[in-house]
């Protein structure tokens, strides 16, 4: 079944800190990756995608089929950040993306 | 440009009345999805539209869950005899063409069921 986990419900660091938020799927085939993020009060947004393997303000993630895995990292956390991360896969043939539970980034001052 | 609109953004209504939602994809996508946003439950795919045809209902929690898509534009979701368990956020989003194309996100309709 395709699936996807994100274990932490809220993650919360200090500014400055680095930051991962993790992400781990299910999927029998080539997976397509996506993080998507709801800033307070606004809608949802991409982030980026793995395909792109691009840096969007400062988060880079990486597919790691080995440990069927694509945490969202940052260096070091700004208060902006946040915000509401959900983690989504491409689901193939079902043609849909299967989101994560999504976690709560809460960047301390 | 004007992005996705739904409405109303706030729903309360009583357990067993039928609501309607609305969402107004933005021009020349395609590609439409209803999601279902609850505390602890994530984002759940409800449905999804490819022009007027909805090739893929396998979200609907159940039968009193419908949806459709006239002239490949605006969408409706009609729920019937609502219970308390559908209080959620029902967001709605739209792409050009294919889910793994960008997903745009509307601001959601708040349904409370009393």
């Amino acid at each position: 079944a395709q699936r996807v986990t994100q274990p932490e419900k809220l993650l919360s660091v200090f500014k400055g800190a680095p930051v991962e938020l993790k992400c781990n799927y299910s999927y029998s085939g080539s997976p397509e990756l996506f993080w998507y993020v709801q800033y307070s009060r606004q809608r949802l947004q991409l982030l980026l995608r793995h395909i792109s393997r691009e840096s969007i303000k400062g988060f880079t993630a990486d597919l790691n089929k080995g440990e069927t895995s694509f945490h969202l990292k940052k260096p070091f956390a700004q208060e902006e950040d946040s915000a509401m991360y959900y983690c989504a896969l491409y689901g193939g043939a079902t043609n849909k993306l299967i989101f994560g539970t999504g976690t709560l980034l809460a960047v301390q001052p | 440009g004007a992005g996705v609109s739904q409405s109303p953004s706030n729903k309360v209504t009583e357990k067993g009345k039928d609501v309607e939602l609305r969402c107004d994809p933005i021009s020349g996508h395609t590609a439409l999805y209803w999601y279902r946003q609850s505390l602890g439950q994530g984002l759940e795919f409800l449905i999804y539209f490819q022009g007027n045809s909805a090739p893929d209902k396998s979200g609907l929690p159940s039968d009193r869950f419908s949806a459709e898509r006239t002239g490949g534009s605006v969408s409706t979701l009609t729920i019937q005899r609502t219970q308390q368990e559908d209080s959620a956020v029902y967001l709605c989003a739209s792409s050009f063409r294919h889910s793994t194309d960008t997903q745009y996100f509307g601001p959601g309709t708040r349904l409370t069921v009393l």
